[in-house]
């Protein structure tokens, strides 16, 4: 079974440059999330989808990041325009609407703005 | 709000030997589920253990085990048989029961480093 997909791997821009990430979850899972994880932290949440529906956008910086999931599968989480302290690997995870808690992760979208 | 606090940002542990890794968080819940995430350096985390607050039992799974004091607001992970592979970024992490969904509060985390 394949794992939770984002692309890109990596992307230097010039601050003030839009960005955005793409994320494919797991098949089937209903709940999506977008987090960000500055160097030397923890992940920290920006958004939660349940199926196409943004449940949780209380951290994202919605003057720049705005975040889209069509048709309740795929996910774009887009900076515009992008700060330097964007810098950041953007992670997207998924998961089965329950309470077992455990998250699938993807191997995340390395930000540096210059 | 929950927080969640590792006060160790990096340990070191011989190959074979076993190592401890602390965790505390701040709730006023009682029932709450703890977890602990490994992010090796190819940066995919994934779950190491999982506990549930009503449980008393400690969790295990194979060499990780934990030591959840729920008075104390404790939730260590002990690796046993450290093994080279076991090197990575280890995150502790808060998830409410009251809250429908599966919203993670992690805490800083934990680099360890396993030597030959």
């Amino acid at each position: 079974e394949a794992g939770v997909v984002q692309s890109p791997r990596y992307k230097i821009i010039e601050k003030k440059q839009p960005v955005a990430f793409w994320c494919n979850p797991i098949s089937g899972h209903n709940t999506l999330y977008w987090y960000r994880q500055n160097l030397g932290q923890g992940p920290e949440l920006l958004i939660r989808y349940e199926n196409e529906e943004a449940v949780d956008d209380s951290q994202l910086p919605k003057d720049r990041f705005s975040a889209e999931r069509l048709k309740g599968v795929d996910s774009t989480l887009k900076i515009q325009p992008a700060e330097l302290g964007d810098s950041a690997v953007y992670l997207c995870a998924s998961s089965l609407v329950s309470y077992t808690g455990e998250l699938f992760f993807g191997e995340g979208s390395r930000l540096t703005v210059l | 709000a929950q927080t969640v606090t590792q006060s160790q940002p990096e340990m070191s542990v011989q190959e074979a030997e076993t190592v401890t890794l602390s965790c505390t968080y701040d709730t006023s819940e009682s029932d709450y589920y703890l977890f602990w995430y490994k992010q090796p350096p190819s940066r995919q985390m994934i779950l190491v253990i999982r506990q549930e607050a009503y449980k008393q039992q400690n969790a295990t799974e194979n060499r990780f085990s934990v030591n959840f004091q729920k008075a104390a607001k404790s939730f260590s992970l002990k690796i046993s048989d450290s093994q080279l592979g076991d090197a990575a970024m280890y995150f502790c992490a808060y998830r409410s029961d009251m809250e429908y969904g599966n919203k993670l509060v992690f805490g800083a985390g934990t680099i360890l480093r396993v030597k030959s």
